[in-house]
């Protein structure tokens, strides 16, 4: 069954820098899109970026542009999230999901890897 | 963007109960909308896509519709298991995906 797993969170003081990846498994990785979506404690979702299955496509909420760059390996099943000069608000719990048949539906998630900003 | 607002933010009801909660887009996403039910410390799951289609697996107590700018999702009879908050997304139009802010379901 599809299996999408995060790691690389952590504790990390505002200005640095942090990277996510999401390790996938029971599916044909190469063949699809991938998403990140965090959630604040406490709070909703939001998405955060989009990496097309071959790279061509790359997409990044307004709240972080510039401060993030989202990239994959398909020959380790992998999707990474480099975060740069990270804030406060931007501690969440991260999760990466993956579409189903229709573009933009998230039918499968990780379980998040939580991300906390602080000095 | 387009902003999705949820309504009510809490909706307290008792198991046996029928619960209607309300997503409204700030502009038409014709019928690309999507529930999505959440449980402490769980990610979320899909309910609903297509704004009225029900996602493998799920109850046939759970019930969407709408199209344009207004949606509904009803729960015709709470069970213990559905107490948990409720989010609505549209994918008619993205970058980026949004969701609204959620409808949380508790116990009376």
């Amino acid at each position: 069954q599809v299996q999408l797993v995060e790691s690389g969170g952590g504790v990390v003081q505002p200005g640095g820098s942090l990277r996510l990846s999401c390790a996938a498994s029971g599916f044909n990785f190469r063949y699809y899109g991938l998403h990140w979506v965090r959630q604040a404690p406490g709070k909703g979702l939001e998405w955060v970026a989009f990496i097309s299955y071959d790279e061509r496509s790359k997409y990044y909420t307004d709240s972080m542009k510039g401060r993030l760059t989202v990239s994959r390996d398909n020959s380790k099943n992998t999707m990474y999230l480099q975060m740069d000069s990270l804030k406060a608000d931007d501690t969440a719990l991260y999760f990466c999901a993956r579409r189903g048949e229709i573009f933009g539906l998230l039918n499968y998630w990780g379980q998040g890897i939580p991300v906390t900003v602080s000095s | 963007e387009i902003v999705m607002t949820q309504s009510p933010a809490t909706l307290s009801a008792s198991p046996g109960e029928r619960a209607t909660l309300s997503c409204r887009a700030s502009q038409s996403v014709s019928d690309n909308l999507a529930w999505y039910q959440q449980k402490p410390g769980q990610a979320p799951r899909l309910l609903i896509y297509g704004a009225s289609t029900r996602a493998t697996g799920i109850p046939a107590r759970f019930s969407g519709s709408g199209s344009g700018t207004e949606f509904t999702l009803t729960i015709s009879s709470l069970q213990s298991e559905d107490f948990a908050v409720y989010f609505c997304q549209q994918y008619n139009h993205w970058p980026p995906l949004t969701f609204g802010g959620g409808t949380k379901v508790e116990i009376k």
